[in-house]
């Protein structure tokens, strides 16, 4: 089974503080992603990673960074977070190449006060 | 079908009745698509998948239909039980350009009724 797993379930963080969200897979996954979703919004992709050190923009990469040090973990970075980055935010990851399948991780609901 | 606005399309059914969910998708180049499942406070859940080759692909309780005339895909849930509650959502793959990014539907809340 594929194994996604994120670093909370939930966090709370202050206006202005910096944020890490870090995802890691099991399945020796080449891809991985970094997602939001919001009511009426559906899924965003923020940032995706096809190999170490490798990013890409999404469709909404203002205001994150993300790092990729080992294939097996993509972190997702708030420099500086902000009330409209309240949100669910969900990791993911795939095999290589573009039409497979990606797998979830359970999701880390932040709220920025 | 897709949502409009914050309110999901919504399918209200009793349990053991069959469900059938819709999904509409805009690129005529996509060609390969999923279902996904997603409970209350979890991340999407896989469900089956199908490639543009085929118009059908079937598995646990589960069918998926692919139309490419009109492009529309559904999902077919048999014997529905009150642990299919979720939203299901679509999600499409186009060839050409960045091959790694899915396009996801905005998802239909299906509703099991004891």
């Amino acid at each position: 089974d594929v194994k996604v797993t994120q670093s909370s379930r939930y966090l709370v963080k202050r206006t202005g503080e910096k944020v890490f969200l870090e995802c890691v897979q099991d399945m020796d996954h080449e891809n991985m992603f970094w997602y939001r979703q919001d009511p009426g919004l559906g899924l965003r992709l923020i940032y995706f990673s096809y190999d170490v050190k490798m990013k890409e923009k999404g469709d909404i990469p203002e205001g994150y960074s993300v790092s990729r040090e080992k294939k097996e973990r993509f972190s997702l970075i708030l420099e500086s977070a902000s009330t409209n980055q309240t949100s669910m935010y969900l990791c993911a990851s795939s095999l290589a190449g573009g039409r497979e399948t990606q797998y979830f991780g359970p999701g880390t609901r932040l709220l920025v006060l | 079908g897709e949502s409009v606005g914050l309110h999901l399309p919504t399918l209200s059914v009793q349990e053991g009745d069959n469900s059938i969910i819709n999904c509409a998708y805009s690129n005529s180049a996509s060609d390969y698509f999923i279902w996904y499942k997603q409970e209350s406070g979890k991340g999407p859940q896989f469900i089956i998948d199908i490639r543009s080759n085929m118009d059908k692909r079937q598995g646990q309780r589960v069918t998926v239909l692919l139309n490419k005339t009109v492009k529309h895909l559904s999902l077919q849930i048999a014997a529905t039980q009150p642990g299919d509650s979720a939203v299901y959502f679509c999600a499409e793959n186009t060839s050409g350009g960045s091959n790694y990014k899915l396009t996801f539907g905005k998802g239909t809340l299906l509703t099991v009724n004891p």
